[in-house]
């Protein structure tokens, strides 16, 4: 059974750099798609972006300038970083397996809460 | 980009009723892309419905989704006492690729 698992820093300051890694355990990276959602406290969701199993990679519009996504096959990993911090990207960040099958998000990580602050 | 919009923002209901929740999109979706959660408190969402009607692996069959075009609706049969969550819907739109979600109806279990 597949499972997602986040980590990183739990508090980042303003105008820094968030890096967050997803590691996948109990199967492979390869042939699926990778994305990273997140959610502000008490509100709704929000893609980020998602790579594919070949390395391309697409954003959202909004973060676009902000946003990188990797792949480390070797690892089974794939990681998040997002630029220029503001206390707007507080937020519970998720990492989830995107089916392109289903074209729907159906494997999902606990999520982990990032705060901007100084 | 489509809007998601769901309605009602809240409801309370007790067991055993049925709970009728919609999602409404100001451009037509192709159901192919539609999909539903649940996430319950302190946890992740979790994959109920793909394709608009389709049940994911695993999801009781008291869940059901149907609808086209601009609404779409999940539907709660029978409820229980776990089905208080929120239920978010979601769509993809291609070109270039996005996905956007409703902002989430709440269900309360009496």
């Amino acid at each position: 059974q597949v499972q997602l698992q986040e980590s990183g820093p739990g508090l980042v300051k303003p105008s820094e750099t968030l890096s967050l890694t997803c590691t996948v355990s109990g199967g492979s990276i390869s042939n699926y798609y990778w994305s990273w959602i997140r959610q502000p406290p008490g509100k709704g969701l929000e893609w980020i972006g998602y790579i594919t199993y070949s390395g391309s990679t697409y954003y959202n519009s909004s973060l676009k300038s902000r946003v990188t996504i990797s792949l480390d096959t070797s690892k089974n990993q794939f990681s998040l970083k997002q630029s220029s911090m503001t206390a707007a990207d507080t937020a519970v960040y998720y990492c989830t397996r995107y089916s392109y099958t289903y074209v729907a998000f159906d494997i999902w990580g606990q999520g982990t809460m990032v705060a901007v602050s100084s | 980009e489509i809007v998601l919009t769901q309605s009602p923002g809240s409801l309370s209901l007790s067991p055993g009723e049925r709970a009728t929740l919609s999602c409404r999109a100001s451009q037509s979706v192709s159901g192919t892309y539609l999909a539903w959660y649940q996430q319950k408190p302190g946890q992740a969402p979790r994959l109920l419905i793909y394709g608009a009607f389709s049940r994911a692996t695993g999801i009781p069959d008291r869940f059901s989704g149907s609808g086209s075009g601009t609404d779409f609706t999940l539907t709660i049969s029978r409820l229980e006492p776990e089905d208080s969550a929120v239920y978010y819907c979601q769509q993809y739109g291609s070109s270039p690729p996005i996905f956007t979600f409703g902002q989430g109806t709440k269900v309360n279990i009496k």
